[in-house]
């Protein structure tokens, strides 16, 4: 059975960074992408970017390239994302989710980031 | 970037019921849409996929149908456990991209 588990919610202060975690089991972790995906209170869903695991390359989504950094941990089957310099507009759901030739077939339970002072 | 438009917003129906849900692209896609379930206190569920794919363990109730530009998920005979909000998502080009949701209400 394909389960990411993701880490617990966060509360951070602004200007501070947070790094999320996203373990994936149930399937071999290198074979597919590892989107992030961004949801705001009462908004829709929006794409951060990806990673392929097997070798680490990325691709992000314009308006976060100096905001999220994607990783992942192939001996661990973990992938990672630390968003930096941390305001109220990154208040927000975030989910890792398993790419399947462009669309996410498993997601994981998503994390709640709270930026508050 | 695709720009995907998805209406109704909202929607209210009883079970037993059929609904259709609507998305538009801001330019041809082909077939690569994708239809999306979100529950509080639940994983996002994939619906369908390429348009008119069903996920394994979507039931059968539901459809998509439509390319290039103008896509529905339709549900047919409502069952209680189908309210929720759906997303339509594009797949065709990279950065892929939502619409904006439609919650489905109890009637």
């Amino acid at each position: 059975e394909v389960q990411l588990q993701q880490s617990g919610p966060e509360l951070q202060r602004p200007g501070a960074s947070v790094k999320l975690s996203c373990k994936a089991s149930g399937y071999t972790f290198t074979e597919y992408y590892m989107y992030w995906v961004k949801q705001r209170p009462k908004q829709s869903l929006e794409l951060i970017g990806r990673i392929d695991p097997e070798d680490g390359s990325t691709d992000y989504v314009e308006k976060f390239k100096n905001k999220a950094t994607l990783t992942a941990d192939t001996s661990s089957n973990t992938a990672y994302m630390q968003l930096s310099s941390l305001t109220s507009e990154d208040t927000a759901t975030y989910f890792c989710a398993k790419g399947s030739y462009g669309s996410f077939d498993y997601w994981g339970q998503g994390v709640m980031v709270t930026v508050s002072s | 970037d695709v720009q995907m438009t998805q209406s109704p917003s909202n929607l209210a129906a009883s079970p037993g019921e059929s609904v259709s849900i609507n998305c538009k692209a801001s330019k041809s896609i082909s077939k690569y849409l994708a239809w999306y379930q979100q529950k509080p206190g639940k994983a996002n569920k994939l619906l369908i996929y390429s348009g008119s794919t069903l996920q394994s363990g979507t039931p059968s109730r539901f459809s998509g149908s439509g390319s290039g530009t103008d896509f529905t998920l339709t549900i047919r005979n409502l069952e209680p456990e189908d309210f929720g909000l759906y997303y339509c998502q594009q797949h065709n080009e990279y950065p892929f991209t939502f619409g904006s949701g439609t919650k489905l209400e109890i009637k």
